[in-house]
């Protein structure tokens, strides 16, 4: 099972970027998904769980979604900041690896 | 107020076994209900899920790593321990234990510690 992202995306502050995770050999449709934004020299922090919901305090700039008809995940930052800039990682389940990561995208605020 | 730390020799020879603690402050870590992970970082590249045990005493790896790994509690010194056996310079790599609510499978790491690296060289 693997989940596929791009290896960056930039855009410019205010608009939207959006971040796909594809998967192979498994299903985001039927499991879950996560996604962690880890900003240089600290460690993961949730912004996305269950494929749609936010955790406590992470602004409703952060979305997910999945689209069943290409089995992936996606990320959307609207109203980009310069604090967005960062690693984002997503994260789902296959029942020979619990937990698989994506390879992660780093998004380049300009 | 819940903290975890990562903590570890830094320096491991090729070939010997890497050990690795996660101690838990603020909370009982036989009272929690959750499970716990280990996660690693290779310098400049993502992250690599390596297993998980749940409250219930059930552990989880992963299969690229099963042979050579083992996941302890600790309850008496309310930490979490890693071994990773004949490692190479492919295991160096930034180490975190993260936690999540106790869930399914797959689920979300709620809370990260900062890591631990380790470097595996002679």
């Amino acid at each position: 099972f693997i989940l596929t992202q791009p290896h960056s995306v930039s855009e410019s502050p205010g608009k939207t970027v959006t971040i796909s995770c594809s998967a192979f050999g498994g299903s985001v449709v039927s499991n879950f998904v996560q996604w962690y934004q880890q900003r240089p020299g600290s460690p993961p922090t949730p912004v996305i769980f269950n494929s749609y919901r936010r955790p406590s305090g992470v602004p409703d700039r952060f979305s997910g979604s999945i689209d069943s008809s290409s089995n992936s995940a996606s990320l959307t930052i609207s109203g980009l900041t310069t604090e967005d800039e960062a690693d984002y990682y997503c994260q789902s389940y296959d029942r020979s690896s619990p937990w698989v990561f994506g390879g992660g995208t780093k998004v380049t605020v300009l | 107020q819940l903290r975890l730390h990562e903590s570890g020799p830094g320096l491991v020879q090729p070939s010997e076994t890497l050990s690795l603690t996660c101690s838990l402050s603020g909370a009982y870590i036989n009272t929690m209900t959750v499970y716990w992970g280990w996660v690693r970082q290779p310098p400049g590249k993502g992250l690599e899920w390596i297993g998980a045990l749940y409250f219930s005493g059930s552990t989880y790896y992963n299969p690229s790593l099963e042979s050579r790994v083992s996941i302890r509690l600790d309850t008496s010194k309310n930490e979490l321990s890693l071994r990773l056996r004949s490692v190479t310079a492919a295991d160096t790599a930034l180490y975190y234990c993260p936690y999540g609510d106790g869930g399914p499978l797959g689920g979300l790491f709620d809370f990260w510690g900062q890591g631990s690296l380790v470097t595996v060289s002679s």
